[in-house]
């Protein structure tokens, strides 16, 4: 157990509709990460966001947003599915980075 | 221009076999840190070895090792005496100032053990 908790562990949902993913980050980290994997494909970092703030933002689409609450879990939503958004979705936890990320065992979303 | 590379897409290695698997990078930041992530079929990612710019001496994680080769800007995973559970893709990362503390990832190397 790496201490960054994902829910679902597994997605299953028709084109068109929206899902929430959660992650609660490791105990003490105040950064949250948000990464999408498609199939055999490298990381693509989405969003980051620090203590409640949004940090950085990488390649999301308007379609998906994040937020961090104060309890510092993190949920990233999507809407308006498409066939194309299927992929693993990871959360990371840091308390800043330096020594790398913490990752979570990733929702596995499959658009049918 | 690519921050990390990852030039082996794919390899395959005998059981009981060194292997390392290459990783270039790209900074100009004196100050900047090197992580390799292990990917198995199963899909979580896993941190297995970190390097520091201005550590002296490689970073060694049992049987995981980095050969870091600073003037070169090579950080390379070595893996002793290869065993099945080491099939997995191998990511190499990079952290550094300029991006915010990013890590920035190369595309990964799937590494196959052959029995």
């Amino acid at each position: 157990d790496s201490g960054v908790t994902q829910t679902p562990k597994h997605l299953i949902t028709a084109t068109g509709q929206r899902v929430t993913l959660r992650c609660s980050p490791r105990s003490g980290d105040l950064s949250v990460y948000w990464y999408q994997q498609s199939l055999d494909q490298g990381l693509q970092f989405l969003i980051q966001y620090y203590n409640g703030e949004e940090r950085a933002k990488g390649n999301i689409l308007e379609r998906f947003s994040a937020q961090q609450f104060p309890d510092l879990h993190s949920e990233l939503n999507l809407s308006s599915l498409e066939l194309g958004d299927s992929a693993l979705y990871f959360c990371a936890s840091s308390l800043d980075a330096y020594y790398g990320y913490t990752f979570g065992s990733g929702t596995r979303l499959t658009v049918v | 221009a690519q921050k990390i590379t990852q030039t082996q897409p794919g390899m395959f290695v005998q059981e009981k076999e060194a292997v390392t698997l290459d990783c270039t990078y790209d900074t100009s930041d004196p100050s900047y840190g090197l992580f390799w992530y292990k990917q198995p079929s199963s899909g979580e990612m896993i941190f297995l070895i970190y390097q520091g710019s201005y550590d002296q001496q490689n970073a060694t994680e049992g049987r995981y090792s980095l050969n870091f080769q600073k003037a070169r800007k090579s950080a390379n995973l070595v893996i002793s005496a290869s065993q099945l559970g080491d099939s997995a893709m191998y990511f190499c990362a990079m952290r550094e100032p300029d991006s915010n503390y990013q890590l920035i990832w190369g595309a990964g190397t799937k590494l196959i053990i052959k029995p």
